[in-house]
Parts: structure tokens; sequence; C-alpha cells
């Protein structure tokens, strides 16, 4: 099966210019992942769907960041403004069940 | 709220012999329990998972961990390291919150380095 796909690999932007990345999850997974890696550092969950729903956000900085998965396939998350600080590989994961999670290859994120 | 700790940023061993990379968790409910390594530049691939059942649990290259609930550990293992074992690894819980939330939480990882 495909895997989660997620662009851009890269990006480098100037911090308080804005940033959206795009996961488009495996067929079929309802539930849906975005984590946040700094480096040195593990995954930090930042939001997580449930089909075109959200069920948990409580570690989403809702001042800048936001995510949306409109018809409950692809997701965007979005950066506005970014800050230094926020310089970081966005992971991409979905799941079918609870014991299943597969991630994307991430997009690394530097802000200058 | 549930948390991971992974003993020792760094592990180094020798090609050939035994991998132990720790792993200490606390959770409110009976734990969904992973192992994930992650190569440069690359997303995470799962090693291993522990849901119910056997409390060994075998994965992929050879690795298996051991769920201890009176210890609270998931401790990783490989009897015999290859080169291409070297990477970074993280140990990660679910433990299933109310409302269908059931996002991991992550150790800070551990780097595996090894020796020829």
């Amino acid at each position: 099966e495909a895997g989660v796909a997620q662009s851009p690999r890269y990006k480098i932007i100037e911090k308080r210019q804005s940033v959206a990345f795009w996961c488009n999850p495996i067929s079929g997974h309802a539930t849906l992942y975005w984590y946040q890696q700094i480096l040195g550092q593990g995954p930090k969950l930042l939001i997580q769907f449930q089909n075109n729903g959200v069920v948990d956000d409580s570690q989403l900085p809702k001042d800048r960041f936001s995510a949306e998965r409109l018809k409950g396939v692809d997701s965007t998350l979005k950066i506005q403004p970014a800050k230094l600080e926020d310089s970081a590989v966005y992971l991409c994961a979905s799941s079918f069940t609870s014991d299943g999670y597969t991630f994307g290859s991430g997009t690394r994120l530097t802000v200058v | 709220a549930q948390s991971v700790t992974q003993l020792g940023s760094h592990v180094s061993v020798s090609e050939g012999a035994l991998v132990l990379l720790r792993c200490n968790y606390s959770s409110s409910v009976p734990p969904y329990l992973f192992w994930y390594v992650q190569y440069p530049n690359q997303g995470l691939q799962l090693l291993l998972k522990y849901t119910t059942g056997a409390t060994l649990v075998k994965g992929i290259n050879g690795f298996e961990a051991e769920f201890k609930k009176s210890e609270t550990s998931f401790h990783l293992t490989k009897p015999s390291a290859h080169m291409s074992d070297a990477a970074e690894y993280f140990c990660a819980v679910s433990d299933k919150l109310g409302g269908g939330a059931d996002g991991l939480t992550f150790g800070k990882g551990t780097h595996l380095i090894i020796q020829p």
C-alpha cells in the first residue's frame, strides 16, 4: 500500500512569514495526526483528527498554528506567523486502529 | 498524563554484542507501547508494539521487547548488533484517553552507535 505522503520535504522561511504543510494519509485511514519533532527530542503530538473532526488539539499553539482536514482525507497544517522556535520536523501519521500508526517522512522547517 | 523515560541518550555497543535500550513509562490505564526507529532524514518506522496478550513481543530486524507491568518498563533488546542498526530509537505510549484521543507520547530517544 502507498504510505503517508507529505510535502514539501524541506522549507526555509524567515520569521514572521507564514508556511503550510500538506499530508495525504493512507487510503482508508480515518485518523490523522500531526507531530512536531524538534532536533534532539521525540515527536510531540500537535493535533489528532478523526475523519474531518478534531479529537485532540490540546498541545497545538492555537495563536499561530492551525490545521484542517476538510473532506476527511488530506490535511494541511499552517503556521502564521512563524517563530525561530518553530524550526522542527513536522510529521504526519495516520491510523486505522489505535495500534497501527504509519508515519510520513516529514517536512523539515527552518525558520531564519 | 502519560510519560515516557528513555535511559541514556546515547548507547554504544560493539558489532555482534547485545543491544539493550531502556524505556520506562507512566500511564493511568493499561497502555499500548511502541518502539520506533528513525534513520537520518526519514520518518519513524515501527519496530514492534505491545497492546494485549503475550508480554514478550517480537518485532522486525531481530528486535524484541518485554512488557513488565510491575516495573512499568518496556525495554528493547537484540541479541547481536549489526552496523545497520545504528539509528535513533524512540519508545512511545498510548493510553487511549477519553473521547477517542489516542495520540502517542514519545520519549526523548536513544541514539544507538555500533562500533566495528
